[in-house]
């Protein structure tokens, strides 16, 4: 069964500490892997759409790569702005239905 | 260019009862899907809409049903609610059913079942 499974749940950084977020993916087919990033009370944001391995994509302090099994979203120097649930999502066929399998997310909080 | 909207934007049910709940799509944009978030299980998709027509389904019970109209907006009803249906429903629209397309979500219905 495809699955996405999302590290750490949880974690705090300071400001300017950069780090990275880790989305491992088990999918026949990758056709698309999605992150989002979603603030309290609102619904996911489009950040980036990865196809194959080896794929980087950029966007201000954000970037995500690929591999054959994983995902990273890295983030250089980030702001408190940049608090938020960072959730990563595989385009995956089960039972004959296409649809996006979402991992639960991983809560990025960073303090000033 | 407007986002998804949705409507309302929360309810309180009582079980048995039944809801339905509505989203607009981006203009231009054919493809309606409607995913579940709970705190326990995260966003699960429950069925997408392109021209009107039911393209993809997700696991859930058959309670759980939609409709797409012809100008794109689509609707989704809960019916016989149960307490574990309190939950974020979320809709987001794209331009092409099936993916891998950018999904676009708008701010979601919270549902509350007493």
């Amino acid at each position: 069964e495809d699955q996405v499974t999302q590290s750490p749940e949880a974690l705090r950084l300071q400001e300017g500490e950069s780090s990275s977020l880790n989305c491992s993916y088990t999918v026949s087919g990758l056709r698309g892997l999605f992150w989002y990033r979603q603030d309290p009370g609102k619904g996911p944001e489009f950040l980036f759409t990865l196809y194959s391995a080896g794929e980087e994509k950029e966007k201000e302090r954000l970037k995500a790569t690929l591999t054959k099994k994983e995902s990273f979203l890295h983030i250089t120097a980030p702001k408190p702005e940049d608090s938020a649930t960072y959730l990563c999502a595989v385009q995956a066929r089960q039972g004959g239905s296409e649809k996006l399998v979402f991992g639960k997310g991983t809560k990025l909080t960073v303090n000033p | 260019k407007a986002g998804v909207t949705q409507t309302p934007r929360y309810l309180i049910k009582t079980r048995g009862q039944q809801v339905t709940l509505s989203c607009s799509p981006i203009s231009g944009h054919r493809s309606v899907s409607w995913y579940q978030q709970t705190p326990g299980q995260g966003l699960q998709f429950l069925f997408e809409y392109f021209s009107e027509t039911q393209r993809n389904k997700g696991n859930f019970p058959g309670r759980f049903s939609g409709r797409q109209f012809s100008n794109s907006r689509s609707e989704m009803n809960v019916s016989t609610l149960e307490l574990g249906d309190s939950a974020l429903y979320l809709c987001a629209s794209s331009f092409r059913s099936g993916g891998p397309d950018e999904q676009f979500f708008g701010p979601g219905t919270r549902l509350t079942v007493l």
